[in-house]
C-alpha cells in the first residue's frame, strides 16, 4: 500500500457539529482528492488538490471545505455536518507524469451523523 | 461532460464460469480508463490501466473506441474474485488528473 493513512477509521458525531478528517501522505505526491463512497452512488469527488495552498471543488462540494498547508496532509471538513453526510470517505493520491496518472486510495474513514 | 456507466450493479457468478463486467463511458476525446477493485473491508486498489494492455489476476480488459466500452473479462471466476468493482475515466491531456467513476458492481462467485 501507498503510504496514505487517514484518521479518525470511525467518527459518530451529531448533526450540527463540525468534524474533519485527515488525510496523510509520505510518498511527496502533489495530487490529493477527498471522495465520498455510496451505495448505489460508487465513488464521488469532493474536493482535489493540485499543490500546497492550491485547491478546487469536485461534483459533490457542497457543505464541505479542505485546506492543504504542507504537502503531507490534506484535511476535510465539514462545517456543519448533516445526516446526508453519513458515509464512507477516502483520501487518494496520485503524482505528475505520464506514469503516474493511477491513484492511490487511503483506507478510508466512515462517518456517521445522528 | 464525462461519463462512465456500469450497467449490473450486482453480478452472481459460479466459480469456474466466465465473468464480464460491463464498463461504458462518454466522452469526446481519448480517454485513460481503469478498474478497480474493493475487496471487503479493504482499500480500492488498482486492477489495471487499457494503456498498459496486461493481464491482471487473469483480468483483462480492452478499450474499444467504436463502442465506448471498457467491458472487464476473466475466463474462469474464483472465489476470491468477489468484490466491488469501480470503472473510472481520466479525461487526457493537460495535468487534469481527476478521475469519474462509475457506480460499480459487485461481484459474487459462488462456490
Amino acid at each position: 500500500d501507498a503510504g496514505i493513512t487517514q484518521s479518525p477509521r470511525h467518527k459518530v458525531t451529531e448533526t450540527g457539529t463540525p468534524v474533519t478528517l485527515r488525510c496523510h501522505q509520505t510518498e511527496n505526491h502533489r495530487y490529493m482528492y477527498w471522495y465520498r463512497q455510496d451505495p448505489g452512488h460508487g465513488l464521488r469527488l469532493i474536493h482535489y488538490s493540485y499543490g500546497v495552498k492550491d485547491t478546487d471543488k469536485g461534483e459533490v462540494s457542497d457543505g464541505y471545505s479542505v485546506s492543504r498547508s504542507k504537502t503531507e496532509d490534506f484535511l476535510l471538513t465539514l462545517e456543519s455536518a448533516t445526516s446526508s453526510q453519513t458515509s464512507v470517505y477516502f483520501c487518494a493520491i496520485s503524482g505528475p507524469g505520464q506514469g503516474n496518472t493511477q491513484q492511490y486510495f487511503g483506507p478510508g474513514t466512515r462517518l456517521t451523523v445522528t | 461532460a464525462q461519463r462512465v456507466t456500469q450497467p449490473e450493479k450486482l453480478l452472481s457468478v459460479f466459480k469456474g464460469a466466465p465473468v464480464e463486467l460491463k464498463c461504458n463511458y462518454s466522452y469526446s476525446g481519448s480517454p485513460e480508463l481503469f478498474w478497480y477493485v474493493q475487496y471487503s473491508r479493504q482499500r480500492l486498489q488498482l486492477l489495471l490501466r487499457h494503456i498498459s494492455r496486461e493481464s491482471i489476476k487473469g483480468f483483462t480488459a480492452d478499450l474499444n473506441k467504436g463502442e465506448t466500452s471498457f467491458h472487464l473479462k476473466k475466463p474462469f471466476a474464483q472465489e476470491e474474485d468477489s468484490a466491488m468493482y469501480y470503472c473510472a475515466l481520466r479525461s487526457s491531456g493537460g495535468s487534469n488528473y481527476k478521475l469519474t467513476f462509475g457506480k460499480g458492481t459487485l461481484l459474487t462467485v459462488n462456490p
